[in-house]
């Protein structure tokens, strides 16, 4: 059974950087073809796909928010972290990290919720 | 960016009826070399993540129940819902997977007349 949880802080101040831990279980990253995303979604607004890392430590990244993002894993504890660079106002969302295999998201976390807020 | 618009906004159908949401690519989502569509369909009750519903355009996740179809290729999709039940009040979003960033749809909202 594939299961995701992330974790985080619930407020952070505009300019500061947001560090997000997607822990998982039910499956490794070190096989081939997995992977894990972060797809966020602002309060009653649609779904925003952010970055994806993979097995082989390849990394994609929305070319919108590439300057301020960085996703990286720790396959011995599950986990995958994203790290996402002087928030602002407009990042409010919940965060989800997302299972994928050969592209697909297949498996969604429960979401955690961050508000940017001084 | 390929841009994803969905039809309708959002979506009222009586309990047994048919409901039919629409999704639309701004370029073709189909890879030639392996002739699947890079399209999946989600599914998102009120409080809660979204759940994957179709992948590759028309194949069903495990445990999905089969009043659930998807069809279309190319730049032109369609989520259907053969007999609605109540369960089924969500908002339903397609996305692409074929180009970096992968893109949603702004979401059908289907509720139950």
């Amino acid at each position: 059974q594939i299961t995701l949880k992330e974790s985080g802080p619930t407020v952070v101040k505009p300019t500061q950087t947001l560090t997000l831990t997607c822990t998982f279980s039910g499956f490794s990253l070190n096989t081939g073809g997995l992977g894990v995303a972060w797809i966020r979604q602002p309060p009653g607004k649609a779904l925003e796909w952010l970055a994806d890392i993979y097995w082989d430590d390849d990394k994609r990244y929305s070319p919108s928010l590439k300057s301020r993002v960085t996703i990286t894993k720790d396959t011995s504890k599950n986990q995958v972290v994203l790290t996402m660079s002087n928030m602002d106002p407009v990042d409010t969302a919940t965060y989800y990290c997302a299972h994928q295999s050969t592209t697909v998201t297949t498996h969604w976390g429960q979401g955690t919720p961050v508000t940017v807020s001084s | 960016d390929i841009v994803m618009t969905q039809s309708p906004d959002s979506l009222a159908v009586s309990l047994g009826e048919r409901a039919t949401i629409n999704c639309k690519s701004s370029q073709s989502v189909l890879y030639s070399s392996n002739n699947k569509n890079y399209l999946a369909w989600h599914q998102q009750k009120p409080g809660q993540p979204p759940k994957l519903l179709i992948y590759w355009a028309s194949t069903r996740q495990s445990g999905v129940p089969d009043r659930f179809s998807g069809s279309g290729s190319g730049t032109d999709f369609t989520l259907t819902i053969s007999s609605l039940q109540a369960e089924d009040v969500a908002v339903y979003y397609c996305q692409q997977y074929y180009s970096i960033p992968y893109t949603f749809g702004q979401g059908t909202k289907l509720e139950i007349k």
